[in-house]
């Protein structure tokens, strides 16, 4: 699977917007765009994911730049709760086991 | 919905000694997971399985054993404790994605396991 890179840490203020930036130059035509989000002292959820288009559902919304090589993970008003580790994660969707590779993804920090 | 369930939460193993990590899902998923996560890195897999009666070995294998009798269950063995796997363990489920691209896996809440 194709690598990315995230920022190690970001901080936001309560009730700003969040842009929440991942790297993958070497992303693949099969290569679906997923996000994951570790609170603390918890097991990760999935927030979203994508192709080629961007997204939205309740969480959140994800930005993918026209070549897809880039994307931004969009927390349209940052709370408390969403203090946590944010993963972003290519996963080749022909291949059969759902495997995914977790990096160290981005720590993030709301400021009251 | 019960989700991904996991047990125990923590657990203290000598080395040498052995112990199974217990993981079971109730919302009828093919795929079953097991991870390990040491602290400030990000989760590796270490065995998964696609269904019941087939396993298959992740990035981390060595020094662990599954089995998946049940669609239900998968639990985790490891054998002869050693200090290297005091970790964090997390098991997750997912629909195979023959359901469609982008099945989520779900994750239980993790067993944080200490070798001494």
């Amino acid at each position: 699977d194709a690598k990315t890179t995230q920022p190690n840490s970001m901080e936001s203020n309560e009730e700003e917007p969040v842009h929440l930036p991942c790297n993958h130059s070497t992303i693949s035509g099969t290569d679906y765009i997923h996000w994951y989000r570790q609170l603390p002292s918890q097991g990760p959820e999935y927030v979203i994911h994508g192709l080629t288009s961007n997204v939205n559902n309740r969480m959140a919304s994800l930005a993918i730049a026209e070549d897809r090589k880039s994307s931004t993970l969009i927390l349209h008003r940052a709370t408390l709760r969403d203090a946590a580790v944010y993963y972003c994660i290519l996963r080749d969707e022909e291949t059969g086991a759902n495997n995914l590779f977790f990096g160290t993804g981005t720590r993030l920090t709301v400021i009251p | 919905n019960a989700g991904v369930t996991q047990t125990p939460k923590f657990r203290i193993l000598k080395i040498g000694q052995s112990m199974t990590l217990q993981c079971a899902q109730d919302m009828n998923h093919n795929y079953m997971y097991w991870y390990r996560q040491d602290p400030g890195m990000g989760l590796k897999l270490i065995y998964y399985s696609v269904g019941a009666g087939i396993t298959d070995k992740g990035e981390v294998p060595n020094g662990y054993n599954v089995s998946r009798s049940t669609t239900e269950d998968f639990p985790l063995r490891l054998e002869l404790a050693a200090p290297s796997q005091t970790s964090v363990y997390f098991c997750a489920s997912s629909y195979s994605i023959a359901r469609g691209p982008g099945q989520p896996q779900h994750f239980g809440d993790g067993t944080r396991l200490s070798i001494l």
